[in-house]
C-alpha cells in the first residue's frame, strides 16, 4: 500500500507562470487536505476536500489558487501567475472520515 | 487567540531527560486530537492520536483534558533521535472536519 503520493518534488517556476501540484491518496483514502509551510514558519491550513467536492476551503487564497479531487485522479493545487510570496512547501495530507492524516513528502515551490 | 497553540521552545534537553509539552486548543466541539513531529522541514509524521482516558506508546505519553482544553505530551528517557519539532493537531467537528496544526514546539536532544 504506496503511502501518500506528492509530485513534482521540486518545482521551479517563473513569476507569472501557473505551477500545479499534484497529490495521490493512500488507497481507501477519499479525504485529501492542502497545507503551506513557509519558510521558518509553521503548517497552515489550505483546503480540505473529499471526492469531487470542496469541503473547507477557507485557508485558500482568494485569488490565483484553486483545488480539485476529481473522480479520477489526483487531488491538483493550482498556483495561476505565482508570485515569489508562493515560494513555499506545499503538503498533501489524505485520511478516511474519522482517522489521522499521513503525509506526502510536499512539493518544494521556488518561484524565481 | 489562535485555533491551536503551543509554546514554541525551543526546549533543550540532555539524554536521558523528561520533557513535557504542552498544547491548548480554542474549539470546545473538537472532536479529535494527535501529535505528529516534523523533521527538518519534512513531512509530519503521526507520533500518536491523543484519547480521553490518555494513552502510552513506550516512551511517550499523551494526555487530554477537555474541560481546560488542554493536550499534553510526555516523553521519558529522551534520546538524539527525539529531536524535531512537535506538532499538536486538532481534528473540528460538523461539516469542515479540518485538521488544524499548531506552529509547533521544537526540541533538541542534547548529547
Amino acid at each position: 500500500n504506496a503511502g501518500v503520493m506528492q509530485n513534482p518534488r521540486h518545482l521551479v517556476r517563473r513569476r507569472g507562470q501557473e505551477a500545479r501540484l499534484r497529490c495521490s491518496p493512500m488507497k481507501g483514502h477519499s479525504h485529501v487536505y492542502w497545507y503551506r509551510q513557509l519558510p521558518e514558519e509553521g503548517l497552515k491550513f489550505m483546503v480540505y476536500l473529499q471526492k469531487e467536492n470542496i469541503i473547507d476551503e477557507s485557508g485558500m487564497p482568494k485569488e490565483r489558487f484553486s483545488a480539485e479531487f476529481p473522480k479520477e485522479g489526483p487531488s491538483i493545487l493550482r498556483i495561476q501567475q505565482v508570485v515569489r510570496g508562493d515560494s513555499a512547501a506545499y503538503f498533501c495530507a489524505s485520511g478516511a472520515r474519522n482517522t489521522e492524516a499521513f503525509f506526502g513528502q510536499g512539493t518544494r515551490l521556488t518561484v524565481v | 487567540r489562535k485555533e491551536v497553540e503551543q509554546d514554541p521552545g525551543p526546549f533543550n534537553v540532555p539524554e536521558g531527560a523528561t520533557v513535557a509539552f504542552n498544547c491548548t486548543y480554542s474549539n470546545s466541539a473538537s472532536q479529535s486530537f494527535f501529535w505528529y513531529r516534523q523533521d527538518c522541514r519534512k513531512e509530519p509524521k503521526l507520533l500518536m492520536s491523543v484519547y480521553s482516558s490518555g494513552n502510552e506508546d513506550g516512551r511517550f505519553t499523551a494526555q487530554l483534558n477537555r474541560a481546560s482544553q488542554y493536550i499534553s505530551l510526555l516523553i521519558r528517557d529522551s534520546k538524539l533521535s527525539d529531536s524535531a519539532t512537535y506538532l499538536c493537531v486538532v481534528r473540528s467537528s460538523g461539516s469542515a472536519r479540518q485538521l488544524t496544526f499548531g506552529s509547533g514546539t521544537q526540541l533538541t536532544v542534547l548529547p
